[in-house]
Order: C-alpha cells, then sequence, then structure tokens
C-alpha cells in the first residue's frame, strides 16, 4: 500500500519558533509537494521537488523553505513562525509524466502558532 | 497563477438523487483533470481522473470535459450519505508538475 508519512499530526509552536515539518514517502516519486490548506482558501501550493536537491517556489513561499536531500524525504521548515502560519499543512507525491499525475497524500499537520 | 473556480456550495441532495458538481479552469492548454474527495479531518484521496474531452464513467462516479469551454463536472449518482464530503477539482499545470486546486465544494447528502 502507497504511503506518504507526515511526522507530526498535531503542533503547537510559539511565534518566532523554527519549525519543521518532515514527509517521507515509499512509493519512489520524483515530485513532491508541500500545500497548505486554509477554510475558503482551498489549497495552494507553498514549495514543490521534481528531484533531489532541486525544488521550485509554489504560489506561497514567503516565510518557508524546504530541503530535499533524499528522493524519499521532504522537508517544509518555517525559519520563525508567525501567527498567520497557523494551517494545516499537506504533503504529498506523485510520479513525473505528462498525463501521470496522481497525487498522494500525508494525513496532514495541522500547526498552530502562538 | 493559473485559476479553478468551483462553487463553494454547500451542495445539498436527497438520498439516491444525483449530485452535480462543476469546475472550471483558466489555462486552455491544461490536460489533465482531476478529482479528489476529502472529509472532514482527513486528507484528500483521488476519486477520477480525466484527460479527454467527454465522459468517463466509474461506478458512481462520472467526470465530463468540455475542452473547447473549459469546464470539468462530476456527476455522482444514487448518492448515498458516505458521499458528504467536500469535493476538489484540481488541474495539472501544462509545463511542470504543479497542481492548481479550486477551493472544494462542500457536498451534505440527506438520508
Amino acid at each position: 500500500d502507497v504511503k506518504v508519512t507526515q511526522s507530526s499530526r498535531y503542533l503547537v509552536k510559539r511565534t518566532g519558533e523554527k519549525v519543521f515539518l518532515e514527509c517521507v514517502q515509499d512509493m519512489d516519486h520524483e515530485n513532491m509537494f508541500w500545500y497548505r490548506q486554509d477554510p475558503g482558501l482551498g489549497l495552494r501550493l507553498i514549495y514543490f521537488s521534481y528531484d533531489v536537491k532541486m525544488k521550485e517556489k509554489g504560489d506561497i513561499p514567503e516565510g518557508y523553505s524546504v530541503s530535499r536531500e533524499k528522493k524519499e524525504r521532504f522537508s517544509l521548515i518555517l525559519e520563525s513562525a508567525s501567527t498567520n502560519q497557523t494551517s494545516m499543512y499537506l504533503c504529498a507525491s506523485s510520479l513525473v509524466g505528462r498525463y501521470t499525475g496522481e497525487l498522494f497524500f500525508g494525513e496532514g499537520s495541522r500547526l498552530t502558532v502562538l | 497563477q493559473k485559476e479553478v473556480e468551483q462553487n463553494s456550495g454547500p451542495l445539498s441532495v436527497p438520498e439516491g438523487a444525483i449530485a452535480s458538481l462543476n469546475c472550471t479552469y483558466s489555462d486552455r492548454g491544461s490536460q489533465s483533470f482531476f478529482w479528489y474527495r476529502q472529509y472532514s479531518g482527513k486528507s484528500p484521496e483521488l476519486i477520477m481522473f480525466i484527460y479527454s474531452n467527454g465522459d468517463k464513467e466509474d461506478g458512481r462516479f462520472t467526470a465530463q470535459l468540455n475542452k473547447a469551454s473549459q469546464y470539468v463536472s462530476l456527476l455522482i449518482r444514487d448518492s448515498q450519505p458516505s458521499d458528504s464530503a467536500t469535493y476538489l477539482c484540481a488541474v495539472k499545470a501544462v509545463t511542470g508538475n504543479q497542481f492548481y486546486f479550486g477551493t472544494g465544494t462542500s457536498l451534505t447528502v440527506i438520508p
């Protein structure tokens, strides 16, 4: 069974803290993504990676960075957490290809920044 | 930014009825279209994808694509209370590997 695992389901952090969200997939997928989901705004892409050490900005990269040192692992980093980063964070992976593209999602990490 | 638009709902249908969910997209060159279902508190899961104009059926679900009009729809026949969820339309970018999501339509099937 395919699996995308996010390290933490629920986190509570304080403003200014550095936050790491980890994501691991076991499907040997080239592409990995980080989204945030907020009511009324849907899923918004933060960053994605199409290969090890490669990354591209999505629609809302400000305040975030990412790391992909191994194919199976994609980390999202909040350098200095702020209250407007309180959200549900979803990691996903997919195969490369023009017509392929099913996204497999992790269970999500709900982050609260106080 | 590529736009994907959905009616947010909520959409309510009685059990056994047909639920119709619609989605429009702005990038005329888009090739791949997906419908995800998301239960409350859960992550999205794929229920249908479609690449070609016309209809694609899978059990009680039918995806319809009209590239000329830039819309894609999802029909759920014989709706069940277990179909109550938010349905997300996603469009894959023409270049690169990005996916663009609509904000989702909330569906409630009333027993």
